[in-house]
């Protein structure tokens, strides 16, 4: 699976857009971005992934760079609540058992 | 929505005790996944399964077994609990593709 960079923290005011950067350079044809927060003391939660084209649901859009080398998560709205690590992981679908590995993520803190 | 849970959210154990952490899952999910979450080291895939009765070991299996009888339930045991099993304890499941649904966590300790 391909390395990520993520910066370890940022602080976000309540309501406004969080945009939450990753640095994935070395990614393949065939692997897709992922998106998971975790919540403290709570388990990983799944947001949105994507293999290049831009994508949106109830919780978050994730943008992909045209050369996939990078890409943002957005949380259009930003609430107390999405106070939370965010990991960006970076994988080919269903391989090596689909297993996920998370590194050190972005701690989001979301200030009244 | 896909709904997993964990038999406990918190569990104190004695070294030696032989430990029993559930997890069932209720969107007739094919595969299903044990990880530890330490502190620095990330997750940690322990074992996970593909079917019933059927079961691989991940990373660190050592010191775990699992049983899967029922495609909802896929239990983690401690056979002889010790500290270094002191832990958080992740239980997930997914249809097949790569969207991995997580339980709530175990946070075990182990005295």
């Amino acid at each position: 699976d391909a390395k990520t960079t993520q910066p370890p923290s940022m602080d976000c005011a309540e309501g406004r857009a969080a945009n939450l950067p990753c640095n994935h350079s070395t990614i393949s044809g065939n692997e897709y971005v992922y998106w998971y927060r975790q919540i403290h003391s709570q388990g990983p939660q799944y947001i949105i992934h994507g293999l290049k084209n831009n994508e949106t649901n109830e919780m978050a859009s994730l943008i992909i760079t045209e050369d996939r080398k990078s890409s943002t998560l957005i949380l259009p709205h930003a609430t107390l609540r999405d106070t939370a690590v965010y990991y960006c992981i970076v994988r080919v679908e269903g391989a090596a058992g689909n297993k996920l590995t998370f590194g050190g993520g972005t701690r989001v803190l979301v200030k009244p | 929505d896909v709904k997993v849970t964990q038999s406990s959210r918190y569990l104190v154990k004695r070294t030696g005790e032989k430990v029993f952490l559930e997890c069932v899952q209720d969107m007739d999910h094919e595969n299903m996944f044990w990880y530890r979450q330490d502190p620095g080291l990330g997750l940690r895939l322990i074992y996970f399964s593909y079917d019933v009765k059927m079961k691989e070991k991940g990373d660190i299996p050592e010191g775990y077994s699992v049983s899967r009888e029922k495609k909802e339930r896929f239990s983690l045991i401690l056979e002889s609990a010790s500290t270094n099993q002191t832990s958080m304890y992740l239980c997930a499941s997914t249809p097949g593709r790569d969207t991995q649904y997580f339980g709530p966590g175990t946070r075990l300790t182990v005295l």
